[in-house]
C-alpha cells in the first residue's frame, strides 16, 4: 500500500487479555517505529527495528510488552495480560533509514489502533 | 521522558489569522521536525529544520531554530479550518528516535 498501515483501527477487550497490533509499513522501508500515546498526550516512544533486530527494547513499559519484526516488514506488537492503564493509541511508523544512518528522515505514521481495555 | 515542549498547549484563532506555536527543548539536536496530527489520525510530517538553519519555509508554514535557546517556532499564516489539529515538535536527541512534545492543540474558528 501506498502509507503505512495499521490493524486492527480499534481493539476493545476485556482486562487480563492478551492483544496482538499489527503494523505494516511502507514497502521498502527498513526502520520501524511503535509509540503509545495516551489521551492528550505526546508520544512515548517504545521500541524501534531496524530491518528484524531491535537494537533497544528499554521503552517498553513492562515485561507484559513484546513486539516483533518478521521479512524486514509487518511488525506485530503483543501486549499479554492487558491491564487498564494500557489503554491508548498504539501508532506505527516507518522511515526509509534509521535516523543514525540519516538523520533527515521524516517518520511515516499509520493512523493508529485504539486500545480500550475494559 | 519527553524532549520537547509545547506552548501553548491550545490556541484558538479566527480563520484568516495567524498561528504561532513554540518549542523549547532540553539537549544539542541535529534536527527538529514538526508534525500535524487530526483528530483520530496518524501523525504527518511538515517540515524539518536542521541544526546549522536558522528558519525554513513551506508554503503558508514557517520554522525557525534558535540552538542558543533551545527552541523552535512554527508559524500558520492565512490559517483555514483544515488547519484545526495538533501539532507536535519532534527532536533526535540520540542515534535512532524522535522524541516528541506533548503537542499543541490548534481550533480555527470559521
Amino acid at each position: 500500500g501506498a502509507g503505512v498501515s495499521q490493524s486492527p483501527s480499534n481493539k476493545v477487550t476485556e482486562k487480563g487479555k492478551d492483544v496482538e497490533l499489527r503494523c505494516d509499513p511502507i514497502s521498502g522501508h527498513t526502520a520501524l517505529y511503535w509509540y503509545r500515546q495516551s489521551l492528550g498526550q505526546g508520544l512515548e516512544f517504545l521500541i524501534y527495528f531496524q530491518g528484524n533486530s531491535a537494537p533497544d527494547k528499554s521503552g517498553l513499559p513492562s515485561d507484559r510488552f513484546s513486539a516483533e519484526r518478521t521479512g524486514g516488514s509487518v511488525s506485530t506488537l503483543t501486549i499479554q495480560r492487558t491491564q487498564q492503564e494500557d489503554s491508548a493509541v498504539y501508532l506505527c511508523a516507518s522511515s526509509l533509514e534509521a535516523i543514525r544512518i540519516l538523520s533527515n528522515q521524516p517518520q511515516h505514521f499509520g493512523d493508529g489502533t485504539r486500545l480500550s481495555i475494559l | 521522558s519527553q524532549q520537547g515542549e509545547e506552548d501553548p498547549q491550545a490556541l484558538s484563532i479566527q480563520e484568516g489569522e495567524n498561528a504561532t506555536m513554540n518549542c523549547s527543548y532540553k539537549t544539542s539536536i541535529n534536527n527538529l521536525q514538526w508534525y500535524r496530527q487530526n483528530s483520530g489520525r496518524g501523525l504527518v510530517h511538515l517540515i524539518l529544520i536542521r541544526s546549522n538553519e536558522r528558519e525554513k519555509h513551506s508554503g503558508r508554514l514557517r520554522v525557525t531554530l534558535d540552538t542558543s535557546k533551545k527552541s523552535s517556532s512554527l508559524l500558520i499564516t492565512a490559517s483555514r479550518a483544515a488547519d484545526t489539529a495538533s501539532y507536535f515538535c519532534a527532536t533526535d536527541a540520540n542515534d535512532y528516535k524522535l522524541s516528541f512534545g506533548a503537542g499543541t492543540t490548534v481550533t480555527v474558528r470559521a
